[in-house]
């Protein structure tokens, strides 16, 4: 079955400085790669995706990178502002029946 | 809340006790999802359906149920059996069977066995 690891759990940076969490999976079939982003108390919010004909996806601060012979892809967010301060889940779409499995998620402290 | 809905935020569970927690969504999205967050722990499937009058078990569905007779709702029952029931629940939705649209997020229920 698909199965996704996500490193670190906390991560804490200073303001300013870049966030780099990173994720591996097991399905070779999968072809979508989201990550959503959960403030304190609310629903998870797609920040960014990633599909396999593509290696990288960049939109603002944000970008994405997949390698899809090791099985992983990372979250870089540059110029970390205190609003990132959230927890980040990475997810794969499964290959045989499309439902996103999740990473355990990723909590983020920008420090200001 | 986006288009998908549910309630109540807050609800409080006895023990023994089977509980209904109610998911619509008025985006015509054809797939809908319950997931259950604990800390640590991620989102973790417990029954999704990719059409009307059809779903499937997840990673977790012991102890719940759910129907799916209109398209809009997606209603999640927690039932006694379910011996560890509090916990953040999630109910998500998408466009069709694949996920390639990204989800969309209900803004949870809390649920909590008192």
């Amino acid at each position: 079955g698909e199965n996704v690891e996500q490193h670190p759990s906390t991560l804490s940076v200073q303001e300013g400085d870049s966030a780099v969490i990173k994720c591996t999976y097991s399905d070779s079939a999968s072809n979508y790669f989201p990550w959503y982003k959960q403030e304190l108390g609310k629903r998870p919010q797609l920040i960014i995706d990633i599909r396999s004909n593509v290696g990288e996806k960049k939109d603002q601060r944000i970008a994405v990178t997949l390698n899809k012979t090791a099985k992983h892809f990372s979250l870089h967010i540059t110029e970390t502002q205190p609003e990132d301060s959230a927890v980040y889940f990475c997810a794969q779409e499964g290959g045989s029946n499309y439902k996103l499995t999740f990473g355990k998620g990723t909590l983020l402290t920008v420090n200001p | 809340d986006g288009g998908i809905t549910q309630s109540p935020k807050y609800l409080f569970r006895k023990e023994g006790q089977n509980v209904t927690l109610s998911c619509e969504q008025n985006l015509n999205h054809d797939a809908m999802y319950w997931y259950r967050q604990d800390p640590g722990q991620g989102l973790r499937l417990i029954y999704y359906s990719q059409i009307v009058n059809d779903f499937q078990k997840g990673d977790i569905a012991e102890g719940y149920s759910v129907s799916r007779e209109k398209k809009e709702s997606f209603p999640l029952t927690v039932t006694s059996a379910q011996k560890n029931p509090t916990a953040f629940y999630l109910c998500a939705s998408t466009r069709d069977s694949t996920s390639r649209y990204g989800y969309t997020f209900g803004s949870g229920t809390r649920l909590t066995v008192v």
